[in-house]
Order: structure tokens, then sequence, then C-alpha cells
């Protein structure tokens, strides 16, 4: 079956520009989660999606925002760009929802890198 | 909040030698994931531990849960080149799942 699918795979953006990232989740999986991925920081969860609801949030600010649609298919936003949101942004997905206490096993995309100047 | 620690940060062995990374969490987890990230790429799901003592093998890599559910340890016998990448744990407790930190491998031939 195919993957989980990440659109753009690089976008290049400078500071106070918007960009949206898509996910496309494996077929049948209904949970989508994000992370943002930096050198020093490892995996930062962003925010999870369960059937269109967000389930769990991370520690950033209100400029990251996702959203997922009917079809489990997520996107998240980032506004207001600033140079510290160089990062490569990971989307994974599950059969199942953190919040009952056992994803099953997390598939990520090959991830969005985005570069801000 | 939940915080899970891996140590060490960053390992560098010959090849043959074996390599051992933990994972320590701040809270008891229901259960905990592993992880590898080769260089460039994405993480790719190694193995899931629920009970507590459990030890798993693939292989060359030997799991451990430990009883009282809050650490894991990830242990690779006789390293090959193959087993560069960073390793993350991921514990799952009060409805979050919290990657750990990671540990990098790298394996001189």
């Amino acid at each position: 079956k195919a993957g989980v699918t990440q659109t753009p795979r690089y976008l290049i953006k400078t500071r106070g520009q918007q960009v949206t990232l898509s996910c496309s989740p494996i077929s049948g999986h209904r949970s989508v989660s994000w992370y943002q991925q930096t050198p020093g920081q490892g995996l930062q969860f962003l925010f999870e999606y369960f059937s269109e609801t967000q389930r769990n949030k991370g520690n950033f600010p209100g400029r990251f925002s996702g959203r997922q649609f009917s079809n489990s298919r997520s996107e998240m936003n980032v506004s207001t760009l600033e140079l510290g949101d160089s990062a490569l942004y990971l989307c994974a997905s599950s059969r199942w929802t953190s919040g009952g206490g056992n994803t099953g096993e997390l598939f990520f995309g090959e991830g969005s890198r985005l570069t801000v100047l | 909040g939940q915080q899970v620690m891996q140590i060490p940060q960053y390992q560098h062995v010959q090849e043959g030698e074996d390599f051992t990374t933990y994972c320590n969490s701040s809270t008891t987890l229901s259960n905990i994931q592993w992880y590898k990230q080769r260089p460039g790429g994405h993480p790719v799901f190694l193995i899931q531990l629920v009970k507590s003592g459990e030890v798993k093998k693939q292989k060359r890599l030997t799991f451990q849960f430990g009883e009282a559910k809050k650490n894991s340890s990830l242990h690779i016998t006789a390293t090959q080149t193959t087993d560069v990448g960073t390793y993350f744990c991921a514990g799952s407790g009060f409805q979050k799942l919290v990657f750990g930190t990671g540990t990098r491998l790298l394996v001189s031939p």
C-alpha cells in the first residue's frame, strides 16, 4: 500500500510569509501527527488530528495551526514565518489516536524541508 | 509535562563493537516504541514494548522495557555500518506519544 505522502518536499520562504504543508496518510489511518525536527531539538510534537478533530497539541505558538479533512488528509500552516522555523516537518499516520494510550506503529512521511531566509 | 530523555546523545563505535542507548521517562509509560532514522531519512518503526520487564530481540537488536515501565534500552550486538543513524524511543502515557531526544550512532569500518 502507498505510504505517507508529504508535499512539498522542499520549500524556501522569507520571513513574514506563511506556508502550508500537506500530508496524505496511509489509507485507513485516521490519525495524523505533525513533528518539527531540527538538528539540536530532535522531534518536537506539534499536534495530532484524529477524525478531523485536534486531539493533542504541543508547545508551539499560535502561528502553527493545522486541520484534517474528512478523507484524513491533513494540512499544517505556519504564519508570519521566522528564521527559527527552518526545519524538517514530519507527518506521521497511525490507525489509532494517542489519546487511547496506544497509537500503534507510526508511519512517517519523507518530510517537508522548510528554509526561511 | 512528560519528558523522555535518552543517553548518550551521540556514540561513535568501531564496526563489531556493541552499542546501547538508554531511554528514561519522568512518568510511567503504557508502552514504548523505538524508531531508527537513517541520515537524510525519516524515522522508521522498529518495535513496541508493552509489558513490564519485557525483552524482545530482532536479530542483533535487543530491546528491554523496565520493570517500573519508566525506562527502556536498545542494545545492538556487533554493530555494522548499516546500523548508522539516530535511534529514538517514544513513550505513550497520559494521552500523548513523546519522543526521546535521540541517540546518534556512527559506526566506523
